[in-house]
């Protein structure tokens, strides 16, 4: 089966600064890649994603890059805020998002 | 509230007793997951279902674990003679299945989460 690996496991930045995350997928067969923000106590919840036919996605402060030679893909978000705090993970999906595997998650800390 | 809904949110039992969840997705979603978190990890694969059909079950779901979704609305997720390893945040979530506006976007509930004593 798939297995994905997310690192760091906890990240702190100053407010302002960007801030990266980085995953790796086993199965080369893997075609779609999403990203979930977690707060404390809520709910996972899309926060951008990207298929294996685009090397890079973004979204206003928000962008995902993908390397599917190297099966790695990142999470990139720039100027930071202290509402980007919060648990992140990533996820890997094939055969049209029938299975999804998450990574371990992100702790990540803005310190205004 | 139109979002995915998950009853109950919390759920003690003693270890041996079984326990039944349900999860309503958004009405319109035809695919319907069931996850399990346990602290400081991301959401664990149990099942999926598209519409009332189960089309994929994790290895790791032993016999004990049982899911329906008999009308292809809402979902029931079963654990019979629970265990204390069983302990954990119960996910649902639903999506709309194929790639309509972009996305395969899940939208998870709020979670059940389980305690076994």
């Amino acid at each position: 089966g798939e297995n994905v690996e997310q690192h760091p496991s906890t990240l702190s930045v100053q407010e302002g600064d960007s801030a990266v995350i980085k995953c790796t997928y086993s199965d080369s067969a893997s075609n779609y890649f999403p990203w979930y923000k977690q707060e404390l106590g809520k709910r996972p919840q899309l926060i951008i994603d990207i298929r294996s036919n685009v090397g890079e996605k973004k979204d206003q402060r928000i962008a995902v890059t993908l390397n599917k030679t190297a099966k790695h893909f990142s999470l990139h978000i720039t100027e930071t805020q202290p509402e980007d705090s919060a648990v992140y993970f990533c996820a890997a999906s094939k055969n049209t998002g029938n299975q999804f595997y998450f990574g371990t998650g992100t702790s990540l800390t803005v310190i205004p | 509230d139109t979002g995915v809904s998950q009853d109950p949110r919390h759920k003690i039992t003693k270890r041996g007793q079984n326990v039944t969840f349900r999860c309503d997705p958004i009405s319109e979603h035809n695919r319907l997951y069931w996850y399990r978190q346990t602290l400081g990890q991301g959401p664990e694969f149990l099942t999926y279902f598209q519409n009332e059909a189960q089309l994929e079950k994790s290895r790791l779901l032993s016999d004990r674990f049982s899911a329906e979704r008999p009308k292809g609305s809402f979902s029931t997720l079963e654990i019979q003679r629970t265990e204390q390893g069983d302990s954990a945040m119960y996910l649902c979530a639903s999506s709309r299945g194929g790639w309509r506006g972009g996305s395969y976007e899940q939208y998870f509930g709020p979670g059940t989460r389980l305690t076994v004593t």
